[in-house]
């Protein structure tokens, strides 16, 4: 089954610093990659995805993602992180189980923004 | 018309009571889901419908109960809920088993805020 890890429960850094959130996914294929951001008592929000149409996704917000497959893996970033950045992030690839409909979540990583 | 719409928006809930989530929308999606997150938790996957049938079962226990009555709307039925169940209710709609290409992600509602009490 396809899944995916979080590395880091809590990230923090400082307004302007790079942002930087791990993603590490297990699939025998060439998955399907999201990144989601869930703000406090909200829905979840698409960032971006990943399709194999293009390794280097960039998506809203000023985020952006790199799928590379020799690490498996599928890394968030920001050049300079906003105080609006401080979030619930979540890693999601969509498996082929379920006829292709099933969406798994990784653990997710709570962005914390100083000023 | 990017959006999922769920009602409603918080639910209080006595163990004996039957209530209804419901779920809308309006983007041809074939594909419906419904997740439960605890706090500080990722969503957990519960079901999922294919073209108005119920193609998973995450083992979930029978007192949720799913329904999709057509294409633009999922209800889940709740029943002898437990105080454990208190959550937020996510439902989900996509594109089914990515036949356009590209078009693979799942839109999401704002959430059911669920208290049993």
């Amino acid at each position: 089954a396809q899944s995916v890890t979080q590395l880091g429960s809590h990230v923090s850094v400082s307004e302007g610093a790079l942002v930087l959130l791990r993603c590490n996914y297990s699939s025998s294929v060439p998955p399907y990659l999201f990144w989601y951001v869930q703000y406090p008592n909200q829905g979840l929000q698409l960032l971006l995805k990943y399709t194999s149409a293009a390794t280097l996704v960039k998506g809203i917000n000023g985020f952006e993602a790199e799928f590379k497959k020799s690490e498996t893996s599928f890394h968030l970033t920001k050049p300079s992180a906003h105080m609006s950045d401080a979030a619930e992030y979540f890693c999601a690839v969509r498996g082929d189980t379920g006829g292709g409909n099933k969406l798994t979540f990784g653990t997710g990583t709570q962005l914390k923004v100083e000023l | 018309d990017t959006e999922v719409t769920q009602t409603p928006k918080h639910l209080v809930m006595g163990m004996t009571n039957k209530k209804s989530l419901k779920c809308e929308q309006h983007m041809g999606h074939r594909a419906m889901y419904w997740y439960k997150q605890k706090a500080k938790k990722p969503p957990e996957l519960m079901f999922v419908y294919s073209y108005e049938k119920l193609s998973i079962n995450e083992s979930v226990p029978s007192r949720f109960s799913p329904e999709c009555p057509n294409s633009s709307l999922l209800n889940l039925h709740l029943h002898a809920l437990q105080p454990e169940d208190s959550a937020l209710y996510l439902c989900a709609s996509s594109q089914d088993r990515v036949r356009v290409q590209g078009r693979t992600e799942a839109f999401f509602g704002q959430g059911t805020r669920l208290t049993v009490v």
